[in-house]
């Protein structure tokens, strides 16, 4: 019983350099996300999807990209790392309808030097 | 500009004892509220929730209240357990035509001691 899987769980990246980050759900979820957890700040929204080819952005989304060519992957794209981008980045699905919980990926810790 | 706020870091209580999270709200454009719980190097899971027709949802050892008059929502735990200790996040929902997006509190962090 996968449910969200991201990868990789950390990573060390120097400023500049670019990387995707891998997230995939087995549920048939419509509905993805991408949030970042800072201290302090709780999880804020990055990009979304509600389904593949739609895609959407959310509160912090300036330095990252998005896509969802099907319905079981969303990666998230960092174009050119910045050590502001260090954080521990989160994916979650929910099914189409809206008052539905998302269920999260355990994340992955990226640092940024 | 937070738009749910958790104004309490962090919450001690003995076990066997209620624990009561609070989450404040400024937007009349959330229509459900969730409660998840996140254990560290874990992704936060969902506890429970509630529909803003509703001011109660009740699960077991877990109820949460809503004032929607006050935007006011709150967590309560009883008995509270050595097990519950972990961070606790509010989360309200935008009407679709608002967004369709979850916004999180900051969290607070729940100590249970035995």
């Amino acid at each position: 019983n996968a449910g969200v899987t991201q990868t990789p769980k950390f990573q060390v990246l120097k400023t500049g350099q670019s990387m995707t980050l891998q997230c995939a759900q087995d549920m048939n979820h419509e509905y993805m996300s991408w949030y970042r957890q800072d201290p302090g700040m709780g999880l804020r929204l990055i990009h979304y999807s509600v389904g593949a080819g739609i895609t959407d952005q959310g509160e912090v989304p300036n330095g990252y990209n998005v896509s969802r060519s099907t319905t079981e992957d969303f990666p998230l794209r960092l174009l050119s790392a910045a050590p502001s981008q260090t954080s521990v980045y989160f994916c979650a699905s929910r099914p189409g309808h809206r008052n539905q919980p998302q269920h999260f990926g355990d994340g992955t810790r990226l640092s940024i030097l | 500009d937070q738009q749910v706020k958790q104004n309490s870091p962090s919450l001690s209580v003995q076990e066997g004892r209620i624990s009561i999270l609070n989450c404040d709200y400024t937007n009349s454009m959330f229509d459900y509220f969730l409660w998840y719980k996140k254990y560290p190097a874990e992704g936060p899971t969902f506890l429970i929730s509630i529909s803003s027709i509703k001011d109660k949802n009740e699960d077991g050892r877990f109820t949460v209240f809503l004032n929607k008059s006050a935007k006011h929502l709150s967590l309560h735990i009883v008995p509270s357990q050595p097990g519950d200790s972990a961070v606790y996040f509010c989360a309200a929902n935008l009407r679709r035509e608002y967004g369709n997006k979850l916004v999180f509190g900051a969290g607070t962090i729940l100590r249970v001691k035995s």
